[in-house]
């Protein structure tokens, strides 16, 4: 089981917006701003798309965004192409020895 | 652009040893490889990423996930450009993809909280009888 929790799978059609969650607990979300967004394709390795609850890695869309409030960070994607369909895993850093928490993933499927 | 590849992947029996490697190439803008923290982050295929460990730019600090028990440890050569895992006491449980990840750039004790900015393709452990 995850640390930090996500939906299994969102979809959306081309142009819409769509929102993932990933809610933690104040040891790691909601303690600090070290929270980041990867995107993996299946087969590939994971990209970093945000970082910092909100700062877009270079190179990054804009349309890729980040926030967060208490225990839960969200990354919003707009206009949505077809591109976009992939997995998406949150990232926290967390005050136990353990440095680093993931969400289990989230599957976006573009309609 | 970094690339990173990672190598030493095996089918092994439990209760044993593996290491894996990772080396890197490609660094710009006069940067090198020693000026970056380097982690290992597994992946059962299809599930989740699992932070493994992590390594600051010198070796002088290392982290370790709770589930590790003492069992891995983390080791650099910068001359080499290259970043290890050894793998002892292995578990059926340690089975996935490693990936070695870069660190974002930060330049001093940050280290330990920077995301993972670069990462190989990975290298596949197997731990069954």
């Amino acid at each position: 089981q995850s640390a930090l929790t996500q939906p299994a799978s969102v979809s959306g059609s081309p142009g819409q917006s769509i929102t993932i969650s990933c809610t933690g607990t104040s040891s790691d979300v909601g303690g600090h701003d070290y929270v980041s967004w990867y995107q993996q394709y299946p087969g590939k390795a994971p990209k970093l798309l945000i970082y910092d609850v909100s700062n877009r890695h270079s190179g990054i869309s804009n349309r890729f965004s980040g926030s967060k409030s208490a225990n839960t960070a969200s990354l919003t994607i707009s206009s949505l192409q077809a591109e976009d369909e992939a997995d998406y895993f949150c990232s926290s850093y967390t005050t136990s020895s353990t440095l680093w928490a993931f969400g289990g993933g989230t599957r976006l499927t573009v309609l | 652009e970094v690339h990173l590849v990672e190598s030493g992947g095996v089918v092994v029996q439990p209760g044993g040893s593996l290491r894996l490697s990772c080396t890197a190439s490609g660094f710009t803008y006069g940067f090198t490889f020693g000026d970056y923290a380097m982690n290992w982050v597994r992946q059962v295929p299809g599930k989740g990423l699992e932070w493994v460990s992590l390594i600051n730019w010198n070796g002088a600090g290392t982290h370790y996930a709770d589930f590790v028990e003492g069992r891995f440890t983390i080791s650099r050569d910068n001359s080499k450009d290259s970043l290890y895992l050894q793998m002892n006491s292995l578990r059926p449980e340690d089975t996935a993809l490693y990936y070695c990840a870069r660190g974002l750039y930060c330049g001093g004790d940050c280290y330990v909280r920077q995301p993972f900015d670069s990462w190989g393709q990975g290298t596949l452990v197997t731990v069954s009888s």
